[in-house]
């Protein structure tokens, strides 16, 4: 079983709509990460929250870290076909000394003309 | 930058043989790590390294080996390969903090057969 527990697994929608994509888990994290990745290529980093309750904005985009630090949300607002792709949560678990990072399996989106 | 530079980009190995994934970084980051990604797996940590000399065991160690005799370079060994180690492998660099960006390599797609 996955640390992190992404849903839904797969999303197909038009351009112009918006679309959420959740994380969650029941351990609590110092730190969640979100990441894209395209086609045979590496994941990039898009957003780091640390604070409970914190939202962050990257233009069309908006994460959420829950307030337990449990659990993050994306929201893209007026999808454009450059946003497909798959979306990777990670977290730094609260226990782990070094740091190391939890991947969630990810949600492939894909945005249609 | 060159940033996180992976090779081979793609190899075949057959069953029981081995081989070496070279990862090289220069953006003089502290933080190494190994990930291998299966389809709807997400990542999972092989190996990471905090150092120069400095290595530990990930999620998922079984099968490979790592070193780190120098800061740039990162390289995973695979002794007797299975079909088990059928994946993709991502190395990936950041400096110290739990804040901090992962930069990927493109990727190695390893095929055992």
């Amino acid at each position: 079983t996955q640390l992190l527990e992404q849903s839904p697994q797969f999303l197909s929608i038009q351009e112009g709509e918006n679309l959420t994509v959740y994380c969650n888990s029941s351990s609590v994290f110092s730190s969640l990460q979100w990441y894209r990745q395209e086609p045979g290529e590496g994941p990039v980093l898009l957003v780091t929250v640390v604070t409970g309750g914190e939202v962050k904005k990257l233009k069309r985009l908006t994460f959420q870290f829950g307030d337990a630090r449990k659990d993050s949300s994306l929201h893209i607002t007026a999808a454009q076909t450059g946003d497909t792709g798959l979306y990777l949560c990670a977290g730094r678990l609260t226990t782990d000394s070094w740091g190391k990072f939890q991947f969630g399996a990810g949600t492939q989106v894909v945005v249609t003309p | 930058n060159a940033g996180v530079t992976q090779t081979p980009k793609f190899r075949i190995l057959k069953i029981g043989q081995s081989m070496t994934l070279q990862c090289t970084q220069d953006m003089n980051h502290n933080y190494m790590y190994w990930y291998r990604q299966d389809p709807g797996m997400g990542l999972k940590l092989i190996y990471y390294s905090v150092g120069a000399g400095i290595t530990d065991k990930g999620e998922v160690p079984n099968g490979y080996n790592v070193s780190r005799s120098t800061t740039e370079d990162f390289p995973l060994r695979l002794e007797l390969a299975a079909p088990s180690q059928t994946s993709v492998y991502f190395c990936a660099s950041s400096s110290t903090g739990y804040t901090d960006t992962q930069y990927f390599g493109p990727g190695t797609r390893l095929t055992v057969l």
